[in-house]
Parts: C-alpha cells; sequence; structure tokens
C-alpha cells in the first residue's frame, strides 16, 4: 500500500518569511496529491491539490510543487501570516481508488 | 468549496451506551463518503468507505460491529459508535466525494468523549 512521509513536524517561521513542508510517497500508481490544513479542534480543509499531469499549481499565496520522478511534493507558503498557524496534512491517492493515505502532519506556528 | 456537516461537534456519554454522529453534504451528492478517526497530535486514521446503498468497508482492526456505517441516501452517512468505552474517545471526522469528483471535503469532526 501507499506510504507517505511528511517533513518537518513541527515548523516555526516569523510572520512574513515563507514556509516549505515536504512530503514523499511510495506508490508510483498514486496521481493525486492534496494538502489540508486543519485548525484546532476542526476538521481538515482542502487548502491546495495537484494532479500528476502537473509540476506546479499556485493559489495566491500557496503553490504545490510535484516531483514524479523522485515521488515528492512540496507545500510552499509565501508571505506567511499568523493565521496561517495549523497543522498541515499532505495525502496522495490513486486517481481510481477511494483511499487517501496521509501524512503525519506538519504544525505550522508562524510568530507576529 | 463544498460543504459538508457534521453533527454533533462534541458529545460525551457513558460508558455501554450507543453515540450516533451523522455526516451530510450539503450542497451536493455523496456517493462515497469515508470515516476517519484522530487521536491528540496524530494523523488521520480511515476507519471506513461507505458507498451509497451499500455496505461499508472497515479498514484492517476496525471492528465493524462495533462502528456501525449507514449510507443511506447521497446526502447523509452515520456512524454509530455502539456500547462506547473510554478508549473510543477520539476525534472522528467524516468526508464525502461526489460521482467521478476527485476532491473530499471533510466535516468540522466530533469529539466524542466516554465516562
Amino acid at each position: 500500500g501507499e506510504n507517505v512521509e511528511q517533513h518537518p513536524s513541527t515548523l516555526s517561521v516569523q510572520e512574513g518569511d515563507s514556509a516549505v513542508i515536504k512530503c514523499t510517497y511510495s506508490d508510483s500508481a498514486s496521481n493525486y496529491f492534496p494538502w489540508y490544513k486543519q485548525e484546532l479542534g476542526k476538521g481538515p480543509q482542502l487548502i491546495i491539490d495537484i494532479r500528476s499531469n502537473v509540476g506546479e499549481k499556485k493559489d495566491q499565496r500557496i503553490a504545490v510543487t510535484l516531483n514524479k520522478t523522485a515521488k515528492h511534493f512540496s507545500l510552499h507558503i509565501t508571505e506567511t501570516q499568523p493565521e496561517d498557524s495549523a497543522v498541515y496534512f499532505c495525502a496522495a491517492r490513486q486517481s481510481s481508488g477511494d483511499k487517501l493515505t496521509f501524512g503525519t502532519g506538519t504544525r505550522l506556528a508562524v510568530r507576529p | 468549496g463544498a460543504v459538508v456537516s457534521q453533527h454533533p461537534s462534541w458529545v460525551i456519554c457513558k460508558s455501554g451506551t450507543s453515540v450516533k454522529i451523522e455526516c451530510r453534504s450539503l450542497d451536493f451528492q455523496a456517493t462515497t463518503m469515508f470515516w476517519y478517526r484522530q487521536f491528540p497530535k496524530q494523523s488521520l486514521m480511515l476507519m471506513a468507505t461507505s458507498n451509497e446503498g451499500s455496505k461499508a468497508t472497515y479498514e484492517q482492526g476496525v471492528e465493524k460491529d462495533k462502528f456501525l456505517i449507514n449510507h443511506a441516501s447521497l446526502t447523509l452517512s452515520t456512524l454509530t459508535v455502539t456500547s462506547a468505552h473510554p478508549e473510543d474517545s477520539s476525534f472522528y471526522i467524516c468526508s464525502a466525494r461526489a460521482l467521478r469528483a476527485t476532491e473530499a471535503f471533510f466535516g468540522q469532526g466530533t469529539r466524542l468523549t466516554v465516562v
């Protein structure tokens, strides 16, 4: 089955700086990679996703890159704000399958 | 994005009783719903996948007689924790996906405390 590793487990940045979270996956058949933001006591919220036919996708301050050869993908948040503080999860799934396999999460703290 | 509503957001129950959690897709038809369990500071663990009108498929190690899942309509799935024990205390989260859709959207979660 799929295995997703996520690093770092915690990340602290100064407001305005960039934050990068990296994930690797094991199953070369995976071709859908979403990122979720989870605030304390709430469910995960989809913030961006990428499919394997694309190498990069950007949405305002958030971008995701995918390297299929190396089987890794990354989340980039620029101009971080205190409200970006949360736990971020990457995930991977075969588009023909149902199950999402989640990474272990990254706790991001943005210092004002 | 699509809206998935989960109810209740928190519940406290006594050991031995059963608790039902509802998951509704408010603005789309959810042909597939997923139930997850999350312990503090840990990732989401998939418990089961349900397709509308079919029996749920449970992950290895999840007791189907203890965690009853019903997905009787395209907008509602329920998870019933039967004969709850303190070790069942956790954060339960559902997610829903429409037919042929790639994205899955999550509910806000239910904090279950069994005393």
